[in-house]
């Protein structure tokens, strides 16, 4: 049992790449998220999803897209990347049932744009 | 306004030591509040969940006081693997699942 795993760990991408970051939860959960943490800022949400096939925005959408084909997979986009975008990105799932919101974060994803 | 606020610290204390944080929320309707730890260049884990009559684990006790929306985590006895930041967060009246963090408190332990 894994849990949350997120790839890649560490990325470097040059101003107007594009990369797709993979969160992968085997917990069965119907929520995950996706969160941006930048210093003196905390955990700020990027976008979300309610179950397979859903998605919406968060606090912090633009810039990104996500897409959640599969139960298990949370995919988050970046099509033209910016120096703004660089952080630690987290992915999180919870069963989102009203006796456990608890959210399970990955470990996380180091992206620095240059 | 944030929706969460806490005193970023960093609250340096000797081992042994009493330390509490508070936490204050904004929207009045929030439904759940939890206490998460965050270590150094890792993801963020639960520490306890925060109940309206108060609870306890070990030497953490949360509390939580709805009429002046906040809450509060002692540690006692502290540790020197207590050294982390803690987040509060809140949990709104969608149901959504989202949460609400806030932005953190450092806590140093020191020998």
């Amino acid at each position: 049992n894994a849990g949350v795993t997120q790839t890649p760990k560490f990325r470097v991408l040059k101003t107007g790449q594009s990369m797709t970051l993979l969160c992968a939860q085997d917990m069965n959960h119907e929520y995950m998220y996706w969160y941006r943490q930048d210093p003196g800022m905390g955990l700020r949400l990027i976008h979300y999803s309610v179950g397979e096939g859903t998605t919406a925005k968060g606090e912090v959408p633009d810039g990104y897209n996500v897409s959640r084909l599969k139960k298990q997979n949370f995919l988050l986009g970046l099509e033209s990347a910016a120096p703004s975008q660089t952080s630690v990105y987290f992915c999180a799932s919870s069963w989102g049932q009203s006796s456990s919101y608890e959210q399970y974060f990955g470990p996380g994803t180091r992206l620095t744009v240059t | 306004r944030k929706e969460v606020e806490q005193d970023p610290g960093p609250f340096n204390v000797p081992e042994g030591a009493t330390v509490a944080f508070n936490c204050t929320y904004s929207n009045s309707a929030s439904q759940s509040f939890f206490w998460y730890r965050q270590d150094c260049r890792k993801e963020p884990k639960l520490l306890m969940s925060v109940y309206s009559s108060g609870n306890e684990d070990g030497r953490f006790t949360a509390q939580l006081n709805r009429a002046s929306q906040y809450i509060s985590l002692l540690i006692r006895d502290s540790k020197l693997s207590d050294s982390a930041t803690y987040l509060c967060v809140v949990k709104g009246s969608s149901n959504t699942g989202k949460l609400i963090f806030g932005q953190g408190t450092t806590l140093q332990v020191k020998p």
